[in-house]
């Protein structure tokens, strides 16, 4: 039990168009999701942090209006790059956490803007 | 700013042979939590220790977590190329959210 995934797992977009990545609780329901970036060879850094139902919570340094979370339900929680530029190419992860326990990652969403 | 930094980045070594993966922190964490991340895909949850000075096995891995809670380490015995990877460590903080160390990429040659 406990699988997360994510749609699609890459993804390629021109510089100013918009691109959703849906991130799913496949067999529970997430009272929380989160959303991570990493760069080549660099480590996750947490960009947000969303509960159903309600606004997401973003990290210090994370444009909201850029990458806008909606969290609809308890098994999805969906990312739009809004106006996707070069540098914002990364590894998109989600995890999802259900009440009292660990977060469970997804497999990721390679976003490549060019 | 809350700061995991991991040593060393980069370690290359035989099969067989042992090492240490450090993980330290100015800061003090209700847990820290181990990662493994494979290319392409989102790390794997290995361990989470809670209590200061807590070891905890796990086959021919074994995790401590110091008795300040601000740092951990992990010992590999006898690596072999299955375990070559990317490991990270992670605070767990504001009791959900995750800090992740800077990571070590380990390559096992046979």
């Amino acid at each position: 039990g406990a699988v997360v995934s994510q749609h699609p797992s890459w993804v390629i977009c021109k510089s100013g168009t918009s691109v959703k990545i849906e991130c799913r609780s496949l067999d529970f329901q997430a009272t929380t999701m989160f959303w991570y970036r990493q760069f080549p060879k660099q480590s996750l850094m947490l960009m947000a942090t969303s509960n159903e139902g309600s606004k997401a919570t973003y990290e210090q340094g994370v444009e909201k209006d850029k990458f806008l979370i909606n969290h609809a339900s308890l098994t999805l929680s969906t990312l739009t790059v809004t106006s996707a530029h070069p540098e914002d190419s990364s590894f998109y992860i989600c995890s999802a956490r259900k009440w009292g326990s660990e977060q469970y990652f997804g497999p990721g969403t390679r976003l490549t803007v060019t | 700013t809350q700061l995991l930094e991991q040593s060393p980045q980069f370690l290359s070594i035989q099969e067989g042979e042992n090492l240490t993966v450090y993980c330290n922190s100015s800061s003090v964490f209700s847990s820290l939590q181990w990662y493994r991340q494979e290319p392409g895909e989102g790390p794997v949850l290995l361990v989470t220790v809670v209590t200061g000075g807590e070891v905890k096995k796990l086959k021919r891995l074994t995790f401590q977590f110091g008795d300040a809670r601000k740092d951990s380490s992990l010992h590999i015995t006898a690596a072999q190329p299955g375990d070559t990877g990317l490991y990270l460590c992670a605070g767990v903080y504001n009791t959900d959210k995750l800090i992740f160390g800077t990571g070590t990429r380990l390559q096992v040659f046979p």
